[in-house]
C-alpha cells in the first residue's frame, strides 16, 4: 500500500512569489491535515480538510490557503512568499474524521531566497 | 488550550542502555495521546498511540509508553537502545472531538553513543 506522496520534495522561491504543493494521501484515506515544521517553531498545525470541507485551521495568515479535492487529494497554496515561510511542509492523513492516527508523508522543503 | 511539554532537548543513550522519554501535556479531558518518530530528511512515523483503557501501550521497535493521569504524562521507554534508534521524537495531543489535529511538543533528539 503506498504511503502518503508529497511533491515536489525540494522547492526555491523568491520572496513575493506564490507555491503550491500537492500531497496524495493513503488510499481510502479522507482526512488530510497539514503542518509546517521550523526549528524555531517547531510542528506547528495549518490546516484539516476531511471529504472536500476544511475541518480545522490553525493560527496562520490567510496567505496560507488549502483544499481537498474529491478523491482526497489536497493543495495547499502560500502567496506573498516570506522568508519566514522556508520550513519542511507535512502532509499527513488519517482514514476517518477524529481522533485517527495521521500518516505523514516525507514533506516539501521550501527554502524562500 | 492544549499543550505538549517535552523538557529533554537532547538525550544521549549507550547503545544497549534503557531509555525514558519525558513527554507532559495539559489538556482539560482525556486527551488523545501519540509518539511519533522523525529520522533527518524524512517524515514522522507514528510510534504508538493512547486512547484509552490500558495505560501501557506496546508500539513498534519495542517501544513502549505508560500515560499516567495523576501525571498529566505519557513518556516513552524502550528497555534496550539500538544505534538505529537515533532520531527526533515528539509527542503529540490530539483532542477528543477534535477531528484529527495534533499538537506537537518540541521534540527531543536521542543520540546512541557505541
Amino acid at each position: 500500500k503506498a504511503g502518503v506522496t508529497q511533491t515536489p520534495r525540494y522547492l526555491i522561491k523568491t520572496r513575493g512569489q506564490q507555491v503550491t504543493l500537492s500531497c496524495s494521501p493513503i488510499s481510502g484515506h479522507r482526512s488530510v491535515s497539514w503542518y509546517q515544521q521550523t526549528p524555531g517553531q517547531g510542528l506547528q498545525f495549518l490546516f484539516e480538510y476531511f471529504s472536500e470541507t476544511q475541518r480545522n485551521k490553525g493560527n496562520f495568515p490567510g496567505r496560507f490557503s488549502g483544499r481537498q479535492f474529491s478523491n482526497s487529494r489536497s493543495e495547499m497554496n502560500v502567496s506573498t512568499l516570506e522568508l519566514g515561510d522556508s520550513a519542511l511542509y507535512l502532509c499527513a492523513s488519517s482514514i476517518g474524521e477524529s481522533n485517527q492516527p495521521q500518516h505523514f508523508g516525507d514533506g516539501t522543503r521550501l527554502s524562500i531566497l | 488550550a492544549q499543550s505538549v511539554t517535552q523538557p529533554d532537548i537532547h538525550i544521549t543513550v549507550s547503545e544497549g542502555a534503557s531509555l525514558e522519554l519525558r513527554c507532559n501535556y495539559s489538556y482539560g479531558a482525556t486527551p488523545y495521546l501519540f509518539w511519533y518518530v522523525q529520522s533527518p530528511g524524512q517524515g514522522l512515523q507514528l510510534l504508538l498511540k493512547y486512547f484509552s483503557g490500558d495505560t501501557l501501550v506496546q508500539g513498534i521497535k519495542g517501544f513502549e509508553a505508560e500515560f499516567k493521569r495523576s501525571q498529566s504524562s505519557f513518556n516513552l521507554r524502550k528497555p534496550s537502545v539500538h544505534w538505529s534508534d537515533a532520531a527526533e521524537y515528539f509527542c503529540a495531543v490530539g483532542a477528543p472531538q477534535g477531528g484529527n489535529k495534533l499538537v506537537f511538543g518540541a521534540g527531543t533528539i536521542l543520540r546512541v553513543k557505541s
